[in-house]
């Protein structure tokens, strides 16, 4: 599981309140992913990181922000929950931008 | 342009049999093509994968053909067994690109 953990694993919220997933890794990944899977979309990048403090945006970033201040940490914050943000999230980490994705357990997210 | 069309959405295959996963892209700057397996609950994780200087690439009983004229791909499963009931996912990317990822395949395999 490439020493990959995503927290919590479960979360229920209510619409508009602020809400943010933390992904940890252990293997000094250079890059960072956060992925909502959704039912008939298969996977939409939200965001991703390619070192400490540098990120970028991907498919589906309205709505969410990103903070990587430690290697080891990628935080994917959801400034204020709607309830199109009900997903499946997973964390993804990789050593270059186009090699092996090696993704976290997911969090499953409902907003209320 | 930067699409990847999967098909079919879902696949029954007896015990034993073949199973084929179809992929489709457009953008002829892709040059790395994975396929991913997803157990219920679980994270995708990296099935096989192809780059295009080669035609097929097998591993075990999975096997990626790729078509760089048609530009599409494909996952074959051979003696598909019920423990290869899994969601399954192609993707492709270009060169420090993000992965573009397909829709994903609800694969069943009947005993």
């Amino acid at each position: 599981d490439a020493g990959i953990t995503q927290s919590p694993r479960h979360k229920v919220t209510e619409t508009g309140t602020p809400v943010t997933l933390r992904c940890h890794q252990t293997e000094n990944h250079r890059y960072m992913y956060w992925y909502r899977q959704d039912p008939g979309h298969g996977l939409r990048l939200i965001h991703y990181s390619y070192g400490v403090k540098d990120t970028d945006k991907g498919e589906v970033s309205d709505g969410y922000s990103v903070s990587r201040s430690k290697t080891e940490d990628f935080l994917l914050t959801l400034e204020s929950a709607t309830s199109s943000q009900t997903s499946v999230y997973f964390c993804a980490v990789g050593y270059s931008g186009t090699d092996t994705q090696y993704f976290g357990p997911g969090t499953r997210l409902t907003v209320l | 342009q930067q699409q990847v069309k999967q098909s079919p959405q879902s696949l029954i295959v007896q015990k034993g049999g073949i199973s084929i996963i179809n992929c489709a892209y457009e953008n002829t700057a892709f040059d790395y093509f994975p396929w991913y397996q997803q157990f219920p609950g679980k994270g995708p994780a990296l099935l096989i994968a192809i780059r295009p200087d080669v035609s097929e690439k097998k591993e075990g009983r999975f096997t990626i053909s790729f078509n760089k004229s048609a530009k599409q791909f494909s996952l074959h499963i051979m003696d598909s067994q019920p423990g290869d009931s899994a969601t399954y996912f192609c993707a492709a990317s270009k060169r420090n690109y993000q992965l573009i990822w397909g829709a994903g395949t609800k694969l069943i395999i009947k005993p």
